[in-house]
C-alpha cells in the first residue's frame, strides 16, 4: 500500500525557518517524481515545487522561488521541503504528492495526510 | 503563466442530479488537464486526467472531457458521498480554483 507520511508542521515566527518531511513507504520511491502542494486555511490549492526521480529537475512556484528548497534522499525513501523567511502567507496545510507516471508530471496520483504550517508572532 | 478559471465557484445540486463543472484555460494545454475531488479535512483524491481517462477505482458516474482551453467534468447521477470540492490542474501543475458542491 502507498503511503506518504508528512511530518514537521508547527508553529513559526515570521522571517523563521522549517523544515517538512514526507516519508513514502510502499512504492519504490526513487522511481517516481514528487511535489509539495500547499492549502491555505478555507482556500484552494497551491502547487509549491516539483522534483523528478532523480533531483536533476526542479521546479518551483514564484510564490515560494529563492526561499523554499526541495529535495529528496532516495536511500531513506524520503521528501523534503526546507521552509525559510516564512511569512503570514505561507500558513497552510501542506501536502506531499506524488507524480503517477512519467509524461503525465501534473498528475498527483497518492497523497499525504498533509501537515499544518502556522507562520505567526 | 497558464492560468485556470472553474465555473461555477459554488453550486448546489440534489442527489441524482447531472452536475458539469467548467475549467478553462488562459491558454491552450491540449489534454494535459487532470480533476481531483477534495473532502473536507481530507487530501485531494484524483478522478480524471488527461482530460477524460478515469484514475482507477474511479466510480464511471464521473467523466471529463474537453481539449485546448475548455474542459468539463461531469457526473452523471451525484451520490452522496459526490458532496465535495472539485479542482481542475493544468500539465503547468498550478490548480483552478476550485467548485465546491453542496447539498441543495
Amino acid at each position: 500500500e502507498v503511503q506518504l507520511v508528512e511530518s514537521g508542521g508547527g508553529l513559526v515566527q515570521p522571517g523563521g525557518s522549517l523544515r517538512l518531511s514526507c516519508a513514502a513507504s510502499g512504492f519504490t520511491f526513487s522511481s517516481y517524481s514528487m511535489n509539495w502542494v500547499r492549502q491555505a486555511p478555507g482556500k484552494g490549492l497551491e502547487w509549491v515545487s516539483y522534483i523528478s526521480s532523480s533531483s536533476s529537475t526542479i521546479y518551483y512556484a514564484d510564490s515560494v522561488k529563492g526561499r523554499f528548497t526541495i529535495s529528496r534522499d532516495n536511500a531513506k525513501n524520503s521528501l523534503y521541503l526546507q521552509m525559510n523567511s516564512l511569512r503570514a502567507e505561507d500558513t497552510a496545510v501542506y501536502y506531499c504528492a506524488r507524480v503517477a507516471r512519467d509524461g503525465y508530471n501534473y498528475v498527483f496520483d497518492y497523497w499525504g495526510q498533509g501537515t499544518l504550517v502556522t507562520v505567526s508572532s | 503563466d497558464i492560468q485556470l478559471t472553474q465555473s461555477p465557484s459554488f453550486l448546489s445540486a440534489s442527489v441524482g442530479d447531472r452536475v458539469t463543472i467548467t475549467c478553462r484555460a488562459s491558454q491552450g494545454i491540449s489534454s494535459y488537464l487532470a480533476w481531483y475531488q477534495q473532502k473536507p479535512g481530507k487530501a485531494p483524491k484524483l478522478l480524471i486526467y488527461a482530460a477524460s481517462t478515469l484514475q482507477s477505482g474511479v466510480p464511471s458516474r464521473f467523466s471529463g472531457s474537453g481539449s485546448g482551453t475548455e474542459f468539463t467534468l461531469t457526473i452523471s447521477s451525484l451520490q452522496p458521498e459526490d458532496f465535495a470540492t472539485y479542482y481542475c490542474q493544468q500539465l503547468r501543475l498550478t490548480f483552478g480554483g476550485g467548485t465546491k458542491v453542496e447539498i441543495k
